[in-house]
């Protein structure tokens, strides 16, 4: 069936160093993508969306790359901080109604 | 940030037992979840809502059930807890965007 999947399950980067986490999906109608943050317990945090006509969005020291041409979503983590250690999951939007089908999570480790 | 809470955050409990877990939302939204999650992997989605009086089943089984009587408020029951419903469970809310609470923890013994 379709799916959204993850490339690495951990990545490691030291401090101040750029993170790029990334994503294949395969439903090419899904119109919005989402990334979530989760720290150990709790629940996801939403960190930055981008709809199907954009290929680039920026926010704080985040940035979201959509290839639709490949069906591949990236995130990157511009000065990679500690607090930035987490789970990081793609997800995407299929449907009028707002549901999601999420990857599998990267776990992002920053070591000093 | 996201006006939604989840209650209670941890729950250990016996076999058999019927438990509700809550979540509530202040933000105003029709459209609700719930999701299952077990430790280090993807979110499965259980239960979803349009809007008071409507809720529909998720993509992941379960024997929970839920009820949608207010817009704010979206509770989870399980009828007779089993070990195999120990795991973390997400609530969500959205117009568009899903925005998750803090989660239950659900351990049952």
């Amino acid at each position: 069936g379709e799916s959204v999947g993850l490339h690495l399950p951990t990545l490691s980067v030291q401090e101040g160093d750029n993170s790029i986490i990334n994503c294949a999906y395969s439903n090419s109608a899904s119109d919005y993508f989402i990334w979530y943050k989760q720290e150990s317990g709790k629940g996801p945090q939403f960190i930055i969306d981008i709809r199907s006509n954009m290929d680039k969005r920026q926010g704080q020291r985040v940035t979201v790359l959509l290839n639709k041409t490949v069906k591949h979503l990236s995130l990157q983590i511009a000065a990679t901080q500690p607090g930035d250690s987490a789970v990081y999951f793609c997800a995407e939007n299929i449907g009028s109604w707002g549901k999601l089908q999420f990857g599998a999570g990267t776990q992002v480790v920053v070591t000093p | 940030e996201a006006d939604i809470y989840q209650t209670p955050r941890y729950l250990v409990i016996g076999t058999g037992k019927k438990i509700t877990l809550e979540c509530s939302q202040t933000m105003g939204h029709d459209k609700m979840y719930w999701y299952q999650q077990d430790p280090g992997m993807e979110l499965h989605l259980i239960h979803y809502s349009y809007g008071v009086n409507s809720t529909e089943k998720g993509d992941l089984s379960s024997e929970s059930t839920v009820s949608r009587i207010r817009t704010e408020h979206f509770p989870l029951t399980l009828e007779s807890a089993r070990p195999s419903h120990t795991s973390q469970y997400l609530c969500a809310s959205s117009y568009e965007t899903q925005y998750f609470g803090p989660g239950t923890r659900l351990l049952v013994l």
